[in-house]
C-alpha cells in the first residue's frame, strides 16, 4: 500500500530536550515536505527537499532541522524545542513539486512542547 | 503573489441537504488547485483537482468543485451531506513562483452535518 508513515504519531516533550521526528515513504517520490498545523492557520511549509542531499527552508524553518540521506526518509528534527512549536506536524511526499501534482500525507505528529 | 482564501471558517449542514465550501484564490500564472479533506485523526486525503483541463472536476464520495476564473474561485459542492462528510477541508492552490511551484494552503473550514 503507498502510504507516508510518520512517527511518533503523539509527543509530548520539554523544553530544550532534542527530538526527532521520522517519515518514511514507499512510492519512489523525490519531493518530500514538512509542515505545521496550527488552528486558524492552515498549513505551513517547514522545509522541503527536492531529492537525495537537497533541502531547503520553507516558509517557517527557525528551531527545525531535516536531513536527507535516502529518498525514502525524511526526519524532522527540534535540536532544543520550545513551547511555540506544539503543533500538529504532517509529512507529505509527491512524485515533484507542485505544478498539478498530488501531495500524499502522513497521518500526523502531535507535539506538545512544556 | 499567491493567497488562497477559505471564505468560511466554520459551516454547519443538516444530513440530506446540500455542501458549499468556498474558496477564493490569486495566482500571477495558471494555477493548479485542489482540495483535501481532514477526518479527525487523520492525514489529509486528496478530494479532487484542477490543472487547466475541464473547469468542472468530480473528485471522490460525490464532491465537485468548479473553476471560475473570471470570479478568482474554486467553490467544492456536494448535492447531499453525509455524516461521514464531517472533516476539516481545505483549499490548495499551486503555480510557478520564481521559477519553482510551490504549495499554498487555506486556512481550512470545519463541516458539521446534522442528524
Amino acid at each position: 500500500e503507498a502510504q507516508v508513515t510518520q512517527n511518533p504519531r503523539y509527543l509530548i516533550t520539554v523544553t530544550g530536550k532534542k527530538l526527532t521526528v521520522t517519515c518514511s515513504q514507499n512510492m519512489n517520490h523525490e519531493y518530500m515536505s514538512w509542515y505545521r498545523q496550527d488552528p486558524g492557520l492552515g498549513l505551513r511549509q517547514i522545509y522541503y527537499s527536492m531529492n537525495v542531499e537537497v533541502t531547503d527552508k520553507g516558509d517557517v524553518p527557525e528551531g527545525y532541522k531535516v536531513s536527507r540521506k535516502e529518498k525514502r526518509n525524511f526526519p524532522l528534527i527540534l535540536e532544543s524545542p520550545s513551547p511555540n512549536q506544539t503543533s500538529l506536524y504532517f509529512c507529505a511526499s509527491s512524485f515533484r513539486r507542485g505544478g498539478g501534482t498530488e501531495a500524499f500525507f502522513g497521518q500526523g505528529t502531535r507535539l506538545t512542547v512544556v | 503573489a499567491q493567497s488562497v482564501t477559505q471564505l468560511d471558517s466554520h459551516v454547519s449542514v443538516s444530513e440530506g441537504t446540500p455542501v458549499l465550501l468556498r474558496c477564493n484564490y490569486s495566482s500571477s500564472y495558471s494555477p493548479s488547485l485542489f482540495w483535501y479533506v481532514q477526518h479527525p485523526n487523520k492525514g489529509l486525503q486528496l478530494l479532487l483537482k484542477y490543472t487547466s483541463a475541464a473547469t468542472l472536476v468530480k473528485g471522490i464520495n460525490g464532491f465537485e468543485a468548479e473553476f471560475k476564473k473570471s470570479e478568482t474561485s474554486f467553490h467544492l459542492t456536494k448535492p447531499s451531506a453525509h455524516m461521514s462528510d464531517a472533516a476539516e477541508y481545505f483549499c490548495v492552490v499551486s503555480d510557478r513562483t520564481s521559477g519553482t511551484y510551490k504549495y499554498i494552503f487555506g486556512t481550512g473550514t470545519r463541516l458539521k452535518v446534522l442528524a
